[in-house]
């Protein structure tokens, strides 16, 4: 089974570019997909399917992937993108299962 | 605009079933291109996701949970459904349903989650 680990937490100061990784030894090959999480409400998609981002969510917004890791990239960071961020992909080994990365808490300075 | 909404109970006692609905509107929980999903998130932590079903009868179940995790979709409802038996203090969380994507990528399809509802706290009580 995948796991994808995730660094705790970010810090970067607006304006600046946020990047926030996700890693595993048997990676994403169905492509991952990326979830902002602020206090208190849902999860919502901010990237899928590694680098397609759903209407309604800024351009500020990017994902690559690359080998065996994942990142979200934000640029110019506003007070409003901070919020725990977990990526998630489909594991097809074995029973077809989701998994999602321990989360990354990004603060802005 | 599609919008989900989990219901159900906020306090189950141990060892007792969890059982939670999930309402759908604006997209039928019968169509052949949506699989629905179950997460969880205990206080503090991370998601965990716990299962997905379609409107056939398919599911797919997260395989630390598989012996106590039933899902099934009401077509006359437009609702799907989670049963979680034998419940501990380890299953108190914030639970959330949500929609899959889907690509198929050479031999598999491969599932994303593109609409969520609010979640639900469920307190798993002694």
């Amino acid at each position: 089974s995948s796991v994808l680990t995730q660094p705790p937490s970010v810090s970067v100061a607006p304006g600046e570019t946020a990047r926030i990784t996700c890693g595993g030894d048997d990676f994403g090959r169905g492509g991952v997909h990326w979830y902002q999480q602020k206090p208190g409400q849902a999860p919502v998609l901010v990237i899928y399917f590694d680098r397609d981002r759903p209407s309604g969510i800024p351009e500020r917004f990017s994902g690559s992937s690359s080998g065996n890791a994942a990142t979200l990239t934000i640029s110019r960071v506003e007070a409003a993108d901070e919020a725990d961020y977990y990526c998630q992909v489909w594991d097809t080994a074995g029973d077809p299962h989701a998994v999602f990365g321990g989360g990354t808490q990004l603060t802005v300075l | 605009q599609l919008q989900l909404q989990e219901a159900g109970p906020g306090l189950v006692k141990s060892s007792e079933t969890l059982s939670l609905t999930c309402s759908v509107s604006s997209v039928s929980v019968s169509s052949s291109d949506y699989y629905w999903g179950w997460i969880r998130q205990p206080p503090g932590k991370g998601l965990e996701w716990i299962g997905s079903t379609y409107y056939s009868g398919n599911t797919y179940y997260n395989p630390s949970l598989k012996s106590r995790v039933t899902m099934s979709v009401d077509p006359s409802t437009n609702h799907f459904s989670l049963r979680l038996t034998s419940v501990t203090a380890a299953d108190t969380a914030t639970y959330y349903c949500a929609r899959h994507i889907r690509q198929w990528l050479v031999t598999h399809y491969y599932y994303g989650l593109d609409v969520w509802g609010q979640g639900t706290t469920v307190t798993v009580s002694s």
